[in-house]
């Protein structure tokens, strides 16, 4: 199984819908972030998260909510999905102490979520 | 602010050659971490390489390398005697002091010719 899990792995949806991406981690990491790619952008970071009690905005958090529910679980929420949200979303966890100053990241498999 | 740019939107390689993929950084935090990862077609993201802003060497794991300027600031991957399997979408990233807010350039598709 893998070490960072991410439900569903593919939703289609529609405008003015609420969703939900759910992701749950066994590496016993305490920070965990929410990234969107899209063509020709990258990845941006929507949300992270240091422990249960520390959510932080990162670049592109409007439209999005997110829940740490636990250290191993961290949603992302959408309350009104619009179609410019059609991307493909990535968990992803870090523990800082494997680098000297950074972490490297363990990522999920992806969510692709497309909203019509 | 800090950047990370990659220009080359797509690369071709014959197989068993080596290939450069560039990567530019803007950061004034004096220390920080560079990442390569890669993404094949089926879209999982695969950690490759790091490099840390005071390492003296350049990092090295198999046939990937990172050909750290830091008077450029910039970060080139290497990859040698590529293969069928390195065809993928290639980012670039950036950690900042203490590892978290990562931020990545938009990426250099490989494609590798047999």
């Amino acid at each position: 199984d893998a070490d960072v899990t991410q439900t569903p792995r593919n939703r289609i949806t529609k405008t003015g819908k609420r969703i939900m991406l759910e992701c749950s981690q066994t590496k016993g990491h305490d920070r965990m972030y929410w990234y969107r790619q899209d063509p020709g952008l990258g990845l941006r970071l929507i949300y992270y998260s240091f422990d249960v009690k520390d959510i932080n905005k990162g670049e592109i958090s409007d439209g999005y909510s997110v829940s740490r529910q636990a250290q191993a679980k961290f949603s992302l929420s959408l309350e009104s999905a619009i179609p410019n949200q059609t991307a493909l979303y990535f968990c992803a966890t870090s523990d800082p102490s494997l680098g000297a100053a950074t972490g490297e990241l363990f990522f999920g498999e992806g969510s692709r979520l497309t909203v019509l | 602010a800090q950047k990370i740019t990659q220009t080359q939107p797509g690369m071709f390689v014959q197989e068993k050659e080596a290939v450069t993929l560039d990567c530019t950084y803007d950061t004034s935090d004096p220390s920080y971490g560079l990442f390569w990862y890669k993404q094949p077609s089926s879209g999982e993201m695969i950690f490759l390489i790091y490099q840390g802003s005071y390492d003296q060497q350049n990092a090295t794991e198999g046939r990937y390398s990172l050909n750290f300027q830091k008077a450029r600031k910039s970060a080139n991957l290497v990859i040698s005697a590529s293969q069928l399997g390195d065809s993928a979408m290639y980012f670039c990233a950036m950690a900042n002091t203490g590892g978290f807010k990562t931020i990545f350039g938009a990426g250099t598709r490989l494609f590798v010719k047999a």
